[in-house]
């Protein structure tokens, strides 16, 4: 199974502040994927991102979120202004597009005070 | 309208048992299905792809029912390493976007 890697792997906050949560995946993936997961709730789909574009992104992902691949290999989902009901896990993941499995990584734990 | 329902569980089994889980999606058009398996605060990790054939490994058996737009997942000989939350996920859009059921969870006693 390929390797992701996330950091960092808990991220403390004040509301309003600003996060960044990175990504490593394996290089020669196109399709990277960020999910979501509220303590207790579904895993919920956040975006995915291909050939360096947003392809396709859900309710969730509003005008607060960003994601870039900043130098080719780390991929970042950014966060403006944290809110209380941002505090989740985020699970970054890559595949290989359509309908082909995906392989997640270990998340960041996201907690906002 | 929920687009991926699973069994609530929990499901308590001793060591041994066969156990069944069950999965329904929205999308008659849905192009791909998978099991993933998530230990508690860990990532969801893939289990096996569903195929309309039905496929098995080892111990794990997936059956897709297209007409039903249902999917199942069968554990024997269930091991205590096998207790996790057994999560039902459906690509239904075409789309590369996949979507999760809340999943059951399964705790398997000595």
């Amino acid at each position: 199974e390929p390797e992701v890697t996330q950091t960092p792997s808990h991220q403390v906050t004040q509301m309003g502040q600003e996060v960044i949560l990175r990504c490593v995946p394996i290089s020669n993936h196109l399709y990277f994927y960020w999910y979501r997961q509220i303590l207790g709730q579904k895993v919920e789909f956040l975006v995915s991102f291909y050939n360096n574009e947003i392809s396709e992104k859900s309710e969730i992902f509003d005008d607060q979120f960003s994601v870039e691949r900043p130098d080719g290999s780390n991929f970042t989902l950014k966060i403006r202004s944290t809110k209380l009901e941002d505090s989740a896990m985020y699970f970054c993941a890559h595949g290989a597009g359509g309908a082909d499995e995906q392989y997640f990584g270990p998340g960041t734990r996201l907690t906002v005070t | 309208r929920k687009e991926v329902e699973q069994d609530p569980g929990p499901f308590n089994v001793p060591e041994g048992a066969t156990v069944a889980f069950n999965c329904t999606y929205s999308n008659s058009a849905s192009q791909s299905f998978f099991w993933y398996r998530q230990d508690c605060r860990k990532e969801p990790k893939l289990l096996m792809s569903v195929y309309s054939s039905g496929n098995e490994d080892g111990r794990f058996t997936a059956q897709l029912n297209r007409a039903s737009q249902y999917i199942s997942l069968l554990i024997r000989d269930s091991k205590l390493s096998d207790s996790a939350t057994y999560l039902c996920v459906v690509n239904l859009s075409g789309y590369s976007t996949l979507t999760f059921g809340k999943g059951t969870m399964l705790l398997v006693s000595p």
